[in-house]
Order: structure tokens, then C-alpha cells, then sequence
């Protein structure tokens, strides 16, 4: 079945430091979604991505659907501790209703 | 606007006992979802609702996991009898219609099975 493939699964930086993830599947995509999950709550939705080649941004958040459909990817630029938490990509598979498949997600700690 | 609500947020059980999980969705969703998150591994839909029937149950436990939501606003999930593999956080999520919608999602319930 679909799977999406996230790395690197943590990631240890400074505050101040720009991050970079990414997501990969071996299918098709026709939407990607980017989830922020902090401890203890439920995840919430940073960005969507509905065209290939998108680049779409959210204050110090950009993401990029990929041209092949098969990858996305997530920058937070300049970090701060309230970054702090596990990133996930998620897409919905086809022709099921919108239902959503996760990746592994990718834990960030931010040291200040 | 008030957001998902779960409860309860912890539960600590032993195994063979029974459990359920209450949701409240977002005022005026039709559809709800219930998923199983692992430690370690990002959430799994259970089932999703769309108003009062399933919409998709493929991925629930039937032996053990059954779920309702009788008049299309909250519903329950119960596991009877819970395994010690059923230990995760259970969330509950709403969008307003389905399919493309922005899934929100509650807080969870964390669920230990001794």
C-alpha cells in the first residue's frame, strides 16, 4: 500500500538554525499536508500543498510539493524553542475519502 | 470556536478490561475520524463517520475495537478486551464535510495497557 517516508526522524539544532525535511512516497500525491504535533496534543495543520511544484509559505515555514508528485519538503528558517515538537507529512490516498496516510513523522529539539 | 474535545485524557487499564473514548467534534463537522497513534509512529485512521454512518472501518480491530456515533455528533470508541499492543494515544479529528476538508484534530487520549 501507500507509505510515506519522512527523514531524518530527529533532528537536534540551535536556536537561530534553519531546518530542512523531507517526504517521500512511492506513489503519487495529488495533495500534501504538513502537521506540527507538540507534547501531548494533537497534531495541527501548519500547510497544505494541492499543485505540483507548489511552494507555499507560513511565516518562517515553507513547503514545497515536488514535481514528481512523490516528495515534499518542509524549511523552518531561523528557529526558535517554540519549534519544538514532531513534524509530520501526511496525504490523502486516492480514491478513498479523503482518508489520510502519515509518515513516521520527524522529532525537532531546539536548544536555545 | 471551541475545538475537538476528548475525553478522558489518560487511562491506565490491564489487560482484558474494557475501555471507552469519548469525542466531541467541532460544531458542525459531518465527519469525524478516529485514529491510533503508536509511540514512535504518526496517526492511523481507525474509522471515519460521516454524519452517523462509516464511511470506512477497514483498518478497526472489529474482534475488539467497535465504535458509534449514534446521533451524528459525539461519538465513542471501546475496546473490549484490550491488549497490551492497544497501549496509544487515541485521537479524535472533525472536518465539515470530508474528502479535501481540513481535518482538526482533539488533544487525544492516552491509553496504557498493563
Amino acid at each position: 500500500g501507500q507509505q510515506l517516508n519522512q527523514s531524518p526522524q530527529s533532528m537536534f539544532i540551535q536556536e537561530g538554525e534553519d531546518v530542512s525535511m523531507n517526504c517521500t512516497s512511492s506513489s503519487i500525491f495529488n495533495t500534501w499536508l504538513w502537521y506540527k504535533q507538540d507534547p501531548g496534543e494533537g497534531p495541527v495543520l501548519l500547510i497544505a500543498l494541492y499543485k505540483a511544484g507548489e511552494l507555499t509559505s507560513n511565516g518562517r515555514l515553507t513547503a514545497q510539493f515536488g514535481i514528481t508528485r512523490k516528495d515534499s519538503f518542509l524549511n523552518i528558517s531561523a528557529s526558535i524553542p517554540s519549534d519544538v515538537g514532531i513534524y509530520f507529512c501526511a496525504g490523502p490516498i486516492y480514491n478513498q475519502g479523503g482518508k489520510l496516510i502519515f509518515g513516521q513523522g520527524t522529532e525537532l529539539s531546539v536548544k536555545p | 470556536e471551541a475545538g475537538v474535545a476528548q475525553s478522558p485524557r489518560y487511562k491506565i487499564i490491564e489487560k482484558r478490561q474494557s475501555v471507552a473514548f469519548w469525542c466531541n467534534p467541532i460544531s458542525g463537522h459531518a465527519t469525524l475520524y478516529w485514529y491510533q497513534q503508536i509511540l514512535g509512529q504518526g496517526p492511523k485512521l481507525l474509522i471515519q463517520f460521516q454524519n452517523n454512518g462509516v464511511v470506512d472501518d477497514s483498518q478497526l480491530p472489529k474482534d475488539r475495537f467497535s465504535a458509534e456515533r449514534l446521533k451524528g455528533v459525539d461519538s465513542t470508541l471501546k475496546i473490549q478486551p484490550a491488549k497490551l499492543e492497544d497501549s496509544a494515544v487515541y485521537l479524535c479529528a472533525s472536518s465539515f464535510m470530508g474528502a479535501g476538508e481540513t481535518q482538526y484534530f482533539g488533544p487525544g487520549t492516552r491509553l496504557l495497557v498493563l
